[in-house]
């Protein structure tokens, strides 16, 4: 089984600021790695994935996340942030073989700051 | 495409009542997701299907859940009796393979048991 946490329930960020959003998983086999965002009032949206391959992997609206196997994390970055980036965003996990549902995280609420 | 449609998009029920929460996923995709959004326990996986046949109910929670699939464009989820604590965010979400193409999820279902 996997499971994943985020180590940040709140991340307050003034706008044009970076900001990394932390996730680190737990698996006894390989993974597959995303991260997703939910704006208010609806549901979750792929922002990225990592598959295999290169482990900086680049998604919508400028975000990025690394992969990091001697640390099992997976964190999100933007280098500069704007007010729309306000949400909750979900890391999640799924098996790369086998079952393939996805194990999410406690999420992490962005707020960004004029 | 119109993506993973949901509805009702907004329920309120009495305690007793049956609850029916309904979910066409986008044509083409082979899995299905039925997962529970609460500020409590964060998304719970309740059952999965791959091709109408459900691989993993292990997350319903108890006998009064029951989730099918009757075709390959629509599934029900249904919760008989409702109890308060069933009072949750429903979400389906649809993918064509499972995890390495990741999810489209519907808006969800605001289920509100008094």
């Amino acid at each position: 089984a996997q499971s994943v946490t985020q180590l940040d329930s709140q991340v307050p960020v003034f706008e044009e600021a970076p900001v990394e959003l932390r996730c680190n998983y737990s698996s006894s086999v390989s993974v597959y790695l995303f991260w997703y965002v939910q704006y208010p009032n609806q549901g979750l949206q792929l922002l990225l994935k990592y598959l295999s391959g290169s482990t900086l992997v680049k998604g919508i609206n400028g975000f990025e996340a690394e992969f990091n196997k001697s640390q099992t994390s997976f964190h999100l970055r933007k280098p500069s942030v704007h007010i729309s980036d306000t949400a909750e965003y979900f890391c999640a996990v799924s098996a790369n073989t086998g079952r393939r549902a996805l194990t999410f995280g406690s999420g992490t609420r962005l707020q960004v700051q004029p | 495409d119109a993506g993973v449609i949901q509805s009702p998009r907004h329920e309120v029920t009495e305690m007793g009542q049956e609850v029916t929460l309904r979910c066409k996923p986008i044509s083409g995709h082979d899995y299905l997701f039925w997962y529970r959004q609460t500020m409590m326990r964060g998304l719970e996986l309740l059952i999965y299907f791959n091709n109408n046949v459900p691989i993993d109910d292990s997350g319903m929670p108890e006998d009064r859940f029951s989730a099918k699939m009757p075709n390959a464009s629509f599934s029900t989820l249904k919760i008989q009796p409702s109890e308060p604590r069933d009072s949750a965010v429903y979400f389906c979400a649809s993918s064509l393979g499972g995890g390495p193409n990741g999810y489209t999820f519907g808006s969800g279902t605001r289920l509100t048991v008094v």
